[in-house]
């Protein structure tokens, strides 16, 4: 069973810069897993921003960028803003099937 | 634009089934997948599955074989997700998304929240 693993929590202060990563207990994550990034705040619906490890959808902030890190999708985000604190998901796709990550709570203080 | 407009949310007793709706607008139906996702109370994010209503291609999630149907009517622009069986741990919003055909997703139904309870 695939298990994609997450940070579960990050604090950043306005302004920085903070990656997130999401890992695969089956080795590298590539880009034939196609990472996807989702934010979603409390009572919301998910929110799509990256896909294809880097590609933005016409709504992605340009502050949020995706990349391949060290074996592991990241989602990069440049100049925090408060609107930022959310929860963020990563998801990978393996043989036919998605598998979220667990998500992170990312706070901005 | 596109929508997607799922059910209102329900109430189940253990055992039992429930079969979730989303309605799609703005767009031709056929050409997109739509994905099932759900999530229980506090808890992130879990893919059910998918289906394709230009092929009828459908593939679940190995978690929910032989509990879960994907079903819809092209007529309508609908889809439906039925799930079987129903546990106190199945209580969760679940969502519909639509699949842009470049291993993504775009928009996505509001989420109807289902509740399993005694």
């Amino acid at each position: 069973q695939t298990v994609v693993t997450q940070e579960p929590s990050l604090t950043v202060s306005p302004g920085g810069t903070v990656t997130l990563t999401c890992a695969s207990n089956t080795g590298a994550v590539t880009s034939g897993s196609y990472p996807n990034w989702f934010q979603q705040k409390p009572g919301q619906t998910p929110r799509a921003l990256i896909y294809s490890t880097s590609k933005k959808h016409s709504w992605t902030p340009a502050r949020f960028s995706g990349s391949l890190l060290g074996g592991k999708a990241a989602l990069t985000l440049s100049g925090v803003q408060p609107e930022d604190e959310a929860e963020y998901y990563c998801l990978l796709y393996y043989r036919g099937a998605w598998v979220f990550g667990g998500g992170t709570k990312l706070t901005v203080l | 634009q596109v929508q997607l407009v799922q059910s209102g949310a329900e109430v189940k007793k253990p055992g039992a089934s429930v079969k979730v709706s989303c309605k799609a607008s703005g767009y031709t139906f056929t050409g997109y997948y739509i994905h099932w996702v759900r999530q229980a109370p506090g808890q992130g994010l879990e893919w059910m599955g998918w289906i394709n209503p230009k092929s009828g291609g459908i593939n679940y999630g190995q978690k929910f074989h032989g509990r879960v149907t994907m079903t819809w009517d092209t007529s309508i622009s609908t889809a439906y997700m039925e799930l079987n069986r129903l546990r106190s741990n199945d209580t969760a919003v679940y969502y519909c998304a639509r699949d842009t055909g470049d291993m993504a997703t775009d928009y996505w139904g509001q989420g109807t929240l289902v509740t399993v309870s005694s």
